[in-house]
C-alpha cells in the first residue's frame, strides 16, 4: 500500500531563512510525488511534481523537492521564506489507482516570522 | 473566474437531515473528484468519475453517501440522515484527463458542521 509520513506537523522560520518540510513515503513501486499547497480559504494547489524525470524538481515561488529513493523521502526546500509562504503544505502519493486516487499526507502548517 | 466552484461553502445542519453538495469543474475537464478532509488531517479520497461514468469509489463512501454527475458536467455530493462524524471539509476537484499530468484543480470547498 501506498503512504505518505510528513515529519513535522508545524513548522516555523523567520522570513528570508530556508525551508524543509520533510516527506517519507511508502510505496510497492515506482511513485508519482507531489507537494501541494492550501493557503487560508483557497483551493489546493499544485506546487511541483515528480514523475519519474529528473530527481530534482523544481516547483513555483522558488519551491523545489529532491526525491531520493534510497531514503524514500522527497523534502520540499526554499532558499529563502516570504510571508506569502505561510499555509499549509501537503506532501502527496499516486495510488495504485494512478492519479485518479491520490494520497495525501497529515499536512505540514509553515509558519513564516517577520 | 474559470476555477472549481463548490456551493455551499458552509452548511449546518442537525443531526439526521440530508445535505447536497454542488460542484462546478473546469468546463473542459472531463474528470471530477471528490475528497473530505477533516480537521488536522490531509484530504482522503472519495469517489471520482470520467465523464458521467462513477469509476470508483472509496469504502469511506458509506451507503448513506452518493454523488452523481448526470451530464457529465456539475456534480453533487449528498450525504442522508447525517452523522457527527460527517463533519469536514468537502473537496471537489476536477483534471482534463489525470493520467497525462496528476495535477488536480481543486475548488475552495464545502464545509459541513453536523450538530
Amino acid at each position: 500500500a501506498q503512504s505518505v509520513t510528513q515529519l513535522d506537523s508545524h513548522v516555523s522560520v523567520s522570513e528570508g531563512t530556508p525551508v524543509l518540510l520533510r516527506c517519507n513515503y511508502s510505496s510497492s513501486y515506482s511513485p508519482s510525488l507531489f507537494w501541494y499547497v492550501q493557503h487560508p480559504n483557497k483551493g489546493l494547489q499544485l506546487l511541483l511534481k515528480y514523475t519519474s524525470a529528473a530527481t530534482l524538481v523544481k516547483g513555483i515561488n522558488g519551491f523545489e523537492a529532491e526525491f531520493k529513493k534510497s531514503e524514500t523521502s522527497f523534502h520540499l526546500t526554499k532558499p529563502s521564506a516570504h510571508m506569502s509562504d505561510a499555509a499549509e503544505y501537503f506532501c502527496v502519493v499516486s495510488g495504485s489507482g494512478g492519479y485518479n486516487k491520490l494520497i495525501f499526507g497529515a499536512g505540514t502548517r509553515l509558519a513564516v516570522h517577520p | 473566474d474559470t476555477g472549481v466552484s463548490q456551493n455551499p461553502r458552509h452548511k449546518i445542519t442537525k443531526r439526521g437531515q440530508n445535505v447536497t453538495f454542488r460542484c462546478d469543474p473546469i468546463s473542459e475537464h472531463n474528470r471530477l473528484y471528490w475528497y473530505r478532509q477533516t480537521l488536522g488531517q490531509g484530504p482522503e479520497f472519495l469517489t471520482y468519475f470520467q465523464n458521467e461514468a462513477q469509476l470508483e469509489k472509496s469504502r469511506l463512501l458509506s451507503d448513506r453517501f452518493s454523488a452523481e454527475r448526470p451530464k457529465g458536467s456539475f456534480s453533487t455530493l449528498e450525504i442522508q440522515r447525517t452523522e457527527q462524524g460527517d463533519s469536514a471539509m468537502y473537496l471537489c476537484a476536477s483534471s482534463p484527463v489525470a493520467g497525462v499530468t496528476g495535477e488536480l484543480f481543486f475548488g475552495e470547498g464545502s464545509r459541513l458542521t453536523v450538530l
